[in-house]
């Protein structure tokens, strides 16, 4: 089945850096790729999502590349601010069962210092 | 998202007693999911539903079973629960080809 790796698992930097996150994804046949943040004792949100026909989509100071040959996928963060502090989850959309659930990495654990 | 809520928020319950939690949407979605999430693991799927009294397994199945008799109520039933079921549920709803929206989730602590 779909495996999604996701690192670093924790990720530590300056108020005003950039943040970079990055996921590999196992099954070439998956071609939707959500990110999520997750608050302390929070659901996770939905923040960006990325299509396998597309290479780079942003959103303000988030945006998110696709390498489909490569299969892996990242999340950037410029001029972070405290507020960004949170878990970040990748997902890919897996079609080997009946339908096409999202397979999630295990988390990253941004901490944006002031 | 007020479109989808979980029952309960919080429960402590003592091994080998039966558990149900309850998800409720509102926005008519057809698919829905349970997943636990564990410090290390992320986020598992344990059962989905692609529609009424249509279910299946996720990676994290065993212990656990689920009934949707409507499209709006997706129950998780641990029918003997286990320490090893102490976990944070979430509920989740989605389109096809879309992201999901999560409940609030449920603390279940199993003493």
């Amino acid at each position: 089945g779909e495996n999604v790796e996701q690192h670093p698992s924790t990720l530590s930097v300056q108020e005003g850096d950039s943040a970079v996150i990055k996921c590999t994804y196992s099954d070439s046949a998956s071609n939707y790729f959500p990110w999520y943040k997750q608050e302390l004792g929070k659901r996770p949100q939905l923040i960006i999502d990325i299509r396998s026909n597309v290479g780079e989509k942003k959103d303000q100071r988030i945006a998110v590349t696709l390498n489909k040959t490569a299969k892996h996928f990242s999340l950037h963060i410029t001029e972070t601010q405290p507020e960004d502090s949170a878990v970040y989850f990748c997902a890919a959309r897996y079609y080997g069962g009946s339908q096409g659930n999202l397979i999630f990495g295990k988390g990253t654990k941004l901490s944006v210092k002031p | 998202d007020a479109g989808i809520t979980q029952s309960p928020r919080h429960k402590v319950t003592e091994t080998g007693t039966p558990v149900t939690l309850r998800c409720h949407q509102t926005e008519n979605h057809r698919y829905m999911y349970w997943y636990r999430q564990d410090p290390g693991h992320g986020l598992r799927l344990i059962h989905y539903s692609y529609g009424v009294k249509d279910t299946d397994k996720g990676e994290v199945s065993d212990g656990y079973s689920v009934s949707r008799s409507k499209t709006e109520d997706f129950l998780l039933t641990l029918e003997s629960a286990t320490s090893s079921q102490t976990s944070v549920y979430f509920c989740a709803t989605g389109q096809e080809h879309y992201g999901y929206t999560f409940g609030s989730g449920t603390r279940l602590t199993v003493v």
